[in-house]
């Protein structure tokens, strides 16, 4: 039982470039969660998903996409990287009808 | 005024000392309160999960919550270096949104050998 994993550890990126942060989780929880972390903001909420097929968006959404087409998958997309998203970013899960999140191992993205 | 204030230290105590890290919240409705440990470099560990005021414990750890003063708190007795971490609050309120958990922005704790 894995819990929740990420792809990859790490990752730098030129401005303007893209990638796709991979989050799985072997849990069987319905709600999924991306997060970026920066010294002194804490975790910011970026989108969720409720379930297979459903996203929302959370607290700064701009500059990125999801999907989640996949239960046990959540795709974090950046479609052209600015540097003011170098971060830390955390994908974390929830089974249904609770409220407690876990978490995975982080990406650490730097945009040059 | 944020909604959740957490006193980023850093704490630094020796081993064996009690450590109580805490924080204070202004949304009266917050039902669900979470403690996480952070270690440098790793994801979030969920610890303490309690629901409205009381308290929980599981080995060295306590959770209290005291909904009146809108404060929570996390002691650890007998510290260890191993304890070394940061330690994040998270709460919500029930139904509403499922994004709806807000962290406090975490206590640097270093324990002394």
């Amino acid at each position: 039982n894995a819990g929740v994993t990420q792809t990859p550890k790490f990752r730098v990126l030129k401005t303007g470039q893209s990638m796709t942060l991979l989050c799985a989780q072997d849990m069987n929880h319905e709600y999924m969660y991306w997060y970026r972390q920066d010294p002194g903001m804490g975790l910011r909420l970026i989108h969720y998903s409720v379930g297979e097929g459903t996203t929302a968006k959370g607290e700064v959404p701009d500059g990125y996409n999801v999907s989640r087409l996949k239960k046990q998958n959540f795709l974090l997309g950046l479609e052209s990287a600015a540097p003011s998203q170098t971060s830390v970013y955390f994908c974390a899960s929830g089974g249904s009808g609770r409220y407690e999140q876990y978490f995975g191992p982080g990406t650490r993205l730097t945009v040059t | 005024q944020k909604e959740v204030e957490q006193d980023p230290g850093p704490l630094s105590v020796p081993e064996g000392a009690i450590v109580s890290l805490n924080c204070t919240y202004s949304n009266s409705a917050f039902q669900y309160f979470m403690w996480y440990r952070q270690y440098s470099r790793k994801g979030p560990e969920l610890l303490m999960y309690t629901y409205s005021s009381g308290n929980k414990e599981d080995g060295r750890f306590t959770a209290q919550v005291d909904k009146s003063s809108k404060y929570i708190s996390l002691f650890i007795r007998d510290s260890q270096p191993s304890d070394s971490a940061t330690y994040l609050c998270a709460m919500r309120s029930y139904g509403g949104s499922q994004g709806n958990l807000i962290f406090g922005k975490g206590t640097k704790l270093s324990v002394k050998p």
